[in-house]
């Protein structure tokens, strides 16, 4: 089946400037996590949905990156004023349940370059 | 607070050489232990896991790791790497019941035919 999808895959964007990263899970997985991959630091988690609970935002570096999940499926992260150091691969992943023997299917991710 | 460490960030071999990437994490309760792997161009996929049992875990393509409690770590092997086993390999643990996966900052393996 289908697996998780990401788009754009490239953003450029200048400085300033607001940016919004869709991400699709497979279909009836009921968590979703947004990580960013920078250079040499591995994944750094963001947030994360679990079907109608109230996400877990405790990853996210300010308060000018939002995450919205509607409906329970497709997912939005936000990035407003980007700033330079936001340049990373944000990625999205899935899994079919928030514990238990269920590995993270990760999509492709979007690579996102702040000028 | 959970952190993963890993020790090596770049590692070249020949081919048919063996393989172990150490992996570290602190966390003071029950958890499970995961690899993955992102090889070129392509998505990061799980390699193999541990949760509960033996622990020493088989994954795809020949790959094995051992959980060592009392070390706190779970180093990946085999014993024979080959030209296509050249990717970035990342150590990942959960505590149990939790949801938040913490990753290791990745070993870059480069294999050389």
């Amino acid at each position: 089946g289908a697996g998780v999808s990401q788009s754009p895959s490239n953003k450029v964007t200048e400085k300033g400037k607001d940016v919004e990263l869709r991400c699709d899970p497979i279909s009836g997985h009921t968590a979703l996590y947004w990580y960013r991959q920078s250079l040499g630091q591995g994944l750094e988690f963001l947030i994360y949905f679990q079907g109608n609970s109230a996400p877990d935002k405790s990853g996210l570096p300010s308060d000018r990156f939002s995450a919205e999940r509607t409906g329970g499926s497709v997912s939005t992260l936000t990035i407003q004023r980007t700033q330079q150091e936001d340049s990373a691969v944000y990625l999205c992943a899935s899994s079919l349940l928030q514990g238990g023997d269920s590995p993270l299917h990760f999509g492709n991710g979007t690579r996102l370059t702040v000028t | 607070a959970q952190s993963v460490s890993q020790h090596n960030h770049h590692v070249i071999l020949s081919e048919a050489a063996s393989l172990e990437l150490g992996c570290n994490y602190s966390y003071g309760g029950t958890v499970n232990l995961f690899w993955y792997v992102q090889y070129p161009g392509q998505h990061l996929q799980l390699l193999l896991k541990y949760f509960s049992g033996d622990p020493l875990v088989k994954g795809i393509k020949g790959f094995e790791a051992e959980f060592i409690k009392s070390k706190f770590s779970f180093n990946l092997r085999k014993p024979s790497v080959q030209w296509s086993d050249t990717a970035e390999y990342f150590c990942a643990v959960k505590n149990t019941g939790g949801f938040k996966t913490i990753f290791g900052a990745g070993t870059r393996l480069f294999v050389k035919a």
